[in-house]
């Protein structure tokens, strides 16, 4: 059974930079059959897709963070890590890291357990 | 982006009841429409892929189907364990997007 495993801080001062690292239980993370990425999920709101990653390499950002958000996969680790900038009170969130398949309609079949991240001063 | 609506946004239910939730999607997204279940505290656990097809381990009691832009998520009879929040998620393009919701709640 796939686990995934947030960590990083849970307090970010405004303007500064997010970082979290995803941590994969198995080596799946070196395989061309899945895509890796983070959804976010303000107190007692809905889910914002951040982005996703490829084996290929290729990342994929919501336009609405893309100037502000980066996605890597260090496989020598089995992690990948969200890092988002310039962050803001409207940054605050439960932020989880996924998994899906890089076929079919690409779902997001594992999720982390999800950190919260508060942006304040 | 494609805007993801679902309805009702609430609902109150009792258990063994048939309870149906509906997803439109502001353009045709053919059949990339996934649903998750959502209880509080936990990160969403992915139900159904494909429009229609029962993700391993779900019970049969759930089920979907749809496809271009009107979907429908069916819980056929309501067990305990079924009382959350379910959300559609559109993957046909980025960026991907997600309903607003449904809370299905103890009647």
């Amino acid at each position: 059974q796939l686990q995934l495993q947030e960590s990083g801080p849970g307090l970010v001062k405004p303007s500064e930079t997010l970082s979290l690292t995803c941590s994969v239980s198995s080596d799946s993370i070196t395989s061309s059959s899945y895509f890796w990425g983070w959804i976010r999920q303000p107190p007692g709101k809905g889910l914002e897709w951040i982005g996703s990653m490829y084996y290929s390499g290729s990342a994929y950002y919501n336009p609405s963070l893309k100037s502000r958000v980066t996605i890597s996969v260090d496989t020598s680790k089995k992690q990948f890590s969200l890092k988002l900038n310039s962050v803001t009170a409207a940054d605050t969130a439960v932020y989880y890291c996924v998994r899906g398949p890089a076929a079919g309609t690409w779902p997001f079949d594992y999720w982390g357990q999800g950190i919260l991240v508060t942006v304040s001063s | 982006d494609i805007q993801m609506t679902q309805s009702p946004s609430s609902l109150s239910a009792s258990v063994g009841d048939r309870v149906t939730i509906t997803c439109r999607a502001s353009q045709s997204i053919s059949r990339y429409l996934n649903w998750y279940q959502q209880k509080p505290g936990k990160a969403p656990k992915l139900l159904i892929y494909a429009a229609s097809s029962l993700q391993s381990g779900v019970p049969s009691r759930f089920s979907g189907s749809g496809s271009g832009t009107d979907f429908t998520v069916t819980i056929s009879s309501l067990q305990p364990e079924d009382f959350a929040t379910y959300y559609c998620q559109q993957s046909y393009n980025n960026p991907q997007t997600f309903g607003q919701g449904t809370k299905v709640e103890v009647k």
